[in-house]
């Protein structure tokens, strides 16, 4: 069976200070991953995709970055965090050639810049 | 800029109302509707997936229709319960590859 592991869960950093939340899928090859963020009192707001290994599609211009150096592997990251960068971010991802498009949600990563 | 409402934005029943939520979502381009779950410390988990217009789906005592024409999807919890209490998500698909999320609906269950 297929499983999202996201780590750490919780991340309490300075401004200024550099990010790295990291996502992995198992039991499955060539998923699409994806990073949402959960800003305080908003929804689920898009931040990147990948259909494959290198492959990041950006949809919000912002102070992070992704990654996808393995097949299974989805990062998120940042130089300098800023305030407006503390939230809840969700890893997920959906099989390629699933015709549903459900997504599986990771655990869940709560960061919060001071 | 793909917009996806949802309201109420919190709704307080009591246990055994019945309640409904709206989503609304562009007409064009449609690929699919999401609804999703999100428990408090739990993963938001998928409850349909609704493709064509006028598909309505169940799972127990709870249900969605579909509006693609109109732009619209309502989720009904028929007997709520307790352990109904969570955030319900809509996603919409306009592609294969990505759901744009609306910002959920608060239901809280009073026993």
């Amino acid at each position: 069976s297929q499983t999202i592991h996201q780590w750490p869960a919780t991340l309490v950093q300075p401004v200024g200070s550099p990010l790295s939340l990291e996502c992995t899928v198992e039991g499955t090859s060539n998923p699409n991953l994806y990073w949402y963020r959960q800003a305080a009192g908003r929804g689920l707001q898009l931040l990147f995709y990948s259909v494959g290994i290198g492959q990041i599609s950006s949809e919000v211009p912002q102070n992070l970055s992704a990654s996808r150096p393995q097949d299974r592997q989805f990062i998120l990251s940042s130089k300098k965090l800023l305030l407006s960068d503390s939230g809840f971010y969700l890893c997920a991802w959906k099989g390629a050639s699933s015709n549903t498009g459900e997504l599986f949600f990771g655990e869940g990563s709560r960061l919060t810049v001071l | 800029i793909l917009n996806v409402e949802q309201s109420p934005q919190s709704l307080h029943v009591q246990e055994g109302d019945s309640t409904n939520f709206t989503c609304s979502f562009p007409s064009s381009n449609f690929y699919a509707l999401h609804w999703y779950r999100w428990e408090t410390a739990k993963s938001p988990e998928a409850l349909f997936v609704m493709t064509l217009n006028g598909d309505e789906k169940k799972k127990g005592r709870i249900s969605a229709t579909l509006n693609t024409k109109e732009g619209y999807s309502y989720l009904y919890i028929k007997g709520s319960q307790p352990e109904d209490s969570a955030t319900y998500l809509c996603a919409f698909s306009g592609g294969y590859n990505k759901l744009i999320f609306g910002a959920g609906t608060r239901l809280a269950v009073h026993p």
